[in-house]
């Protein structure tokens, strides 16, 4: 597809781990990034991968890149009422970078 | 502070009535860029500038101009808003080499009657 396509809603309980889902449309992608936003601000780079990596972690994140499905995922251990948010992920494309439609997280707690 | 700055953050006008949102960042990043984000669509970029007088459409230029007359500021001017440009708009800054690790301004949030 032509598109960077995400699921637009996940729900989950505080404490249990959140797994945000996208498929991307150029294998030739160098980094691929999560970016979140939280109501009325704007966006902040959370992560990001290089596509020549597989898996990447940092902190209670964990990025998963699997180039031959175009897919990328992120997980967030132990998930917060905090990381309540719509999150994007991203791919650059020549000299633009493309976004998905975000993921909005809902943190019940 | 490091940060990417937008004025107007809230913006009500009426059809035909050229507009200027501005954008200035102070990181000396030399690629800059504009976007606008829409319920569903995500962000699409706009146009982008890779360095001074260097600037290039994105994917929805249609009814936007931009200028880059110096390095720290990108302008974002709608000459004549239609209803279709109601959207909120994000200003993007990164270091050289292209749009890698890009910083967001706030947002401004455009309503065109």
């Amino acid at each position: 597809g032509e598109d960077v396509e995400q699921s637009l809603f996940l729900s989950v309980r505080e404490g249990d781990s959140s797994v945000i889902n996208c498929t991307y449309t150029d294998s030739s992608s160098t980094y691929l990034y999560w970016y979140k936003q939280e109501p009325g601000a704007g966006l902040q780079l959370l992560t990001y991968i290089f596509s020549n990596m597989d898996m990447k972690q940092d902190q209670r994140l964990t990025v998963l890149l699997n180039k031959k499905d175009k897919h990328l995922s992120l997980r967030i251990a132990d998930t917060q009422t905090g990381d309540s948010a719509i999150y994007f992920c991203a791919e650059t494309y020549n000299n633009d970078m493309r976004f998905g439609a975000g993921t909005r997280l809902t943190v019940k707690p | 502070e490091a940060q990417v700055t937008q004025n107007p953050r809230y913006l009500i006008t009426v059809t035909g009535k050229k507009l200027t949102v501005t954008c200035s960042q102070n990181m000396n990043h030399e690629y800059m860029s504009w976007y606008r984000q829409d319920p569903g669509l995500g962000l699409r970029q706009i146009y982008y500038s890779m360095n001074v007088e260097v600037t290039d459409k994105g994917d929805v230029p249609e009814g936007y101009k931009v200028s880059r007359k110096e390095k720290r500021n990108f302008p974002l001017i709608l000459e004549s808003p239609s209803p279709n440009q109601t959207s909120l708009y994000f200003c993007a800054s990164s270091p050289a080499g292209g749009i890698h690790e890009q910083f967001f301004g706030p947002g401004t949030r455009l309503t065109v009657l």
